[in-house]
């Protein structure tokens, strides 16, 4: 079955880091990229960035450069994300999204809530 | 890379077609010929509706068409359904490897 099975809720105090992983199964991992999305409680999507699997290149979204790091393993078809110095707006439903580095995100994993609160 | 411009809400009653639109630049919307719409429902991961502007993944229904022109993109959804209900997002290739997208439309059916 393809799918992309994303880790548990989180609950992380302030400055903390958290790093979520995204597992691919059913398809070739190395042939598509993983893009990071995130959606704070009621707002919208937000692109975080964007890793080839295939040779690990990463573009991140400006606002994130610096805090955020985005890293495959190909023997296990994982991707992860990890946010550092965690604010209360980094509260948010993550998810991971297979697709090129083109917007066409076809696959997505079921998101993963990051609870920031001291 | 500031978000893409959608209405935030819009309506149509079952059978009826509805157009949302997406205006970015001609740095993103403008200037390539990939832009996508997603449709995400209450608590559920965003599906995929349309991708290059204007192509079906296989099992998203005909009545969901996508167009350009200029920096303004547009989703159309024909003969309304109740499932139609939900939030839509544009999204857009941005150059650099950079993707950004709208700040997503409610679609309520009457």
């Amino acid at each position: 079955q393809v799918q992309l099975v994303q880790s548990g809720a989180e609950v992380k105090k302030p400055g903390a880091s958290v790093k979520v992983s995204c597992k691919a199964s059913g398809y070739t991992f190395t042939s598509y990229g993983i893009s990071w999305v995130r959606q704070a409680p009621g707002q919208g999507l937000e692109w975080m960035g964007w890793i080839s699997a295939y040779n690990g290149n990463t573009n991140y979204a400006q606002k994130l450069q610096g805090r955020v790091t985005m890293t495959t393993d190909t023997s296990t078809s994982t991707a992860y994300m990890e946010l550092r110095s965690l604010r209360s707006d980094d509260t948010a439903v993550y998810y991971c999204a297979r697709g090129t580095a083109m917007a066409d995100f076809d696959l997505w994993g079921r998101g993963t809530l990051v609870t920031v609160s001291s | 890379q500031s978000a893409l411009t959608q209405p935030r809400s819009v309506s149509g009653s079952p059978g009826q077609s509805v157009t949302i639109s997406c205006t970015g630049t001609s740095s993103d919307v403008g200037g390539y010929n990939y832009v996508s719409w997603y449709q995400q429902h209450p608590g559920k991961a965003p599906k995929l509706m349309i991708y290059d502007v204007s192509k079906r993944p296989s099992g998203v229904p005909d009545r969901f068409s996508g167009s350009k022109s200029g920096n303004t993109a547009s989703l159309t959804i024909s003969g309304l359904q109740a499932e139609d209900e939900a939030d839509y997002y544009c999204c857009s290739y941005a150059g650099s490897y950079i993707v950004v997208f709208g700040g997503g439309t409610k679609l309520t059916v009457l």
